[in-house]
């Protein structure tokens, strides 16, 4: 039984520099959406992805940006990174709306040096 | 947006005593509430969800109410184990066409001593 999978497990960068990070959903599930959780606090919603369409975005800036390809992986984006972006990004895997249940993925750890 | 608050920030039980951990929402549209529970550096675990159709729900010791009027929602632990200890996480939808967007609490840090 594969669960939503995410890669790196872990990631180092310095200030100003740019990070990709990838996730695969559970299988038959078509939507996907990111987290961000820092240290001691609950994850806070970025995007979700349906079909391929953004459907909902977070409180977050420009410099973040995500994607959604035919096989329903996705990629988040983040450009110029700054100390404060260095958290536990995590992907949410669901069949479809709103209401439906949300697995988690593993999350990948960024530190941002 | 929809604000979640949670309470306690922790809670400390003997083994065997029952957790109860508390929930308020903001958005009257919200129509889905799960919890999670998440062990040290994994992921965030569904533990049991509530829909705003059902008043309660139960899951062998794990339990949680909902009261819509209110606006609250709550996750009832009975014969607590050492192995409950974890932090818990309740989260709500986002109403309206706010796809996919779960607001969650700060989190509950339960300790239960042997």
């Amino acid at each position: 039984d594969a669960g939503v999978t995410q890669s790196p497990t872990h990631l180092i960068k310095t200030r100003g520099q740019h990070v990709t990070l990838r996730c695969s959903p559970i299988s038959g599930h078509k939507s996907v959406s990111w987290y961000q959780q820092v240290l001691g606090q609950g994850p806070q919603f970025i995007f979700q992805y349906y079909e391929k369409e953004e459907r909902g975005r977070g409180n977050f800036p420009d410099r973040f940006s995500a994607r959604q390809f035919p096989n329903y992986s996705s990629e988040l984006n983040v450009n110029a990174l700054l100390l404060g972006d260095s958290a536990l990004y995590l992907c949410a895997s669901s069949l479809e709306s709103a209401a439906d249940t949300q697995y988690f993925g593993p999350g990948t750890r960024l530190t941002v040096l | 947006g929809e604000n979640v608050e949670q309470h306690p920030s922790t809670l400390s039980v003997q083994e065997g005593d029952s957790a109860v951990i508390k929930c308020t929402y903001s958005d009257s549209a919200s129509n889905y509430f799960p919890w999670y529970k998440q062990e040290l550096g994994k992921r965030p675990q569904l533990i049991i969800d509530i829909r705003s159709n059902v008043g309660e729900k139960k899951d062998q010791r794990i339990a949680v109410t909902l009261n819509k009027t209110a606006k609250h929602f709550s996750l009832h632990i009975t014969e607590t184990q050492p192995e409950d200890s974890a932090v818990y996480f309740c989260a709500a939808n986002a109403g309206g066409t706010s796809y996919g967007k779960l607001t969650f609490g700060q989190g509950t840090i339960l300790t239960v001593h042997p």
